[in-house]
């Protein structure tokens, strides 16, 4: 159980492109969900956290304008990189969690990551 | 405010030795910690889990026991394969709040 879906797991795209990722809870209501980004051979940085049905609470030094994210639904999040340049190209991952309540420490299960290219 | 440190790796092992990847934190609250693995490629699986003192996780053959007093989190393997090639992340996560806080990431590389 728990299984999150990632769509795509690679693009590659022109400068200028915007660009949107997928991120599906397949057999949970996922109330939150995370979206990481991760540079080769580093930890993971996270970017945002997004409540269904609320605006998504971005990081410091994140752009809101050029990552967009959007949380529809229980079972969806999207994360838009728009007008993309190739400084953003990454290794991009989501997670989801879900039940239980904020306070309930319910364990983040992850997607298996999007790389992103901009060329 | 809070952190996790692991060790540095890389760490590189030959089939069936014995693993210990060293993780400590900082916490304000009272944490549940995590052991997650990459593969690569892929992105973070859950390993194990533990929260609350002195509770141990296990899984796969590895484990790791929650130590307040040490405020560690230290992940072990018996008899390592060439499958567990992979890079580990310690975490922790405090009560109430939804951020998981990460460690660096721990590289490890098995060979036959």
């Amino acid at each position: 159980g728990a299984v999150v879906s990632q769509h795509p797991s690679w693009v590659i795209c022109k400068s200028g492109t915007s660009v949107k990722i997928e991120c599906r809870s397949l057999d949970f209501q996922a109330t939150t969900m995370f979206w990481y980004r991760q540079f080769p051979k580093q930890s993971l940085m996270l970017m945002a956290t997004s409540n269904e049905g609320s605006k998504a609470t971005y990081e410091q030094g994140v752009e809101k304008d050029k990552f967009l994210i959007n949380h529809a639904s229980l079972t969806l999040s999207t994360l838009t990189v728009t007008s993309a340049h190739p400084e953003d190209s990454s290794f991009y991952i989501c997670s989801a969690s879900g039940g239980g309540g904020q306070g309930s420490n319910q364990p983040q299960h992850f997607g298996d990551g999007t790389r992103l290219s901009i060329l | 405010g809070d952190s996790v440190t692991q060790m540095e790796g890389p760490v590189t092992l030959s089939e069936e030795a014995f693993l210990t990847i060293n993780c400590t934190y900082t916490a304000t609250g009272y944490p549940s910690l995590f052991w997650y693995v990459q593969y690569p490629g892929e992105g973070l699986q859950l390993l194990l889990k533990a929260t609350k003192a002195d509770d141990k996780g296990s899984n796969k053959g590895f484990e790791a026991t929650y130590r307040k007093e040490t405020t560690s989190f230290h992940l072990e393997k018996g008899s390592v394969q060439v499958s567990d090639s992979a890079v580990y992340f310690c975490a922790l996560l405090i009560q109430g709040a939804q951020k998981l806080v990460f460690g660096q990431g721990t590289r490890l590389t098995i060979n036959p």
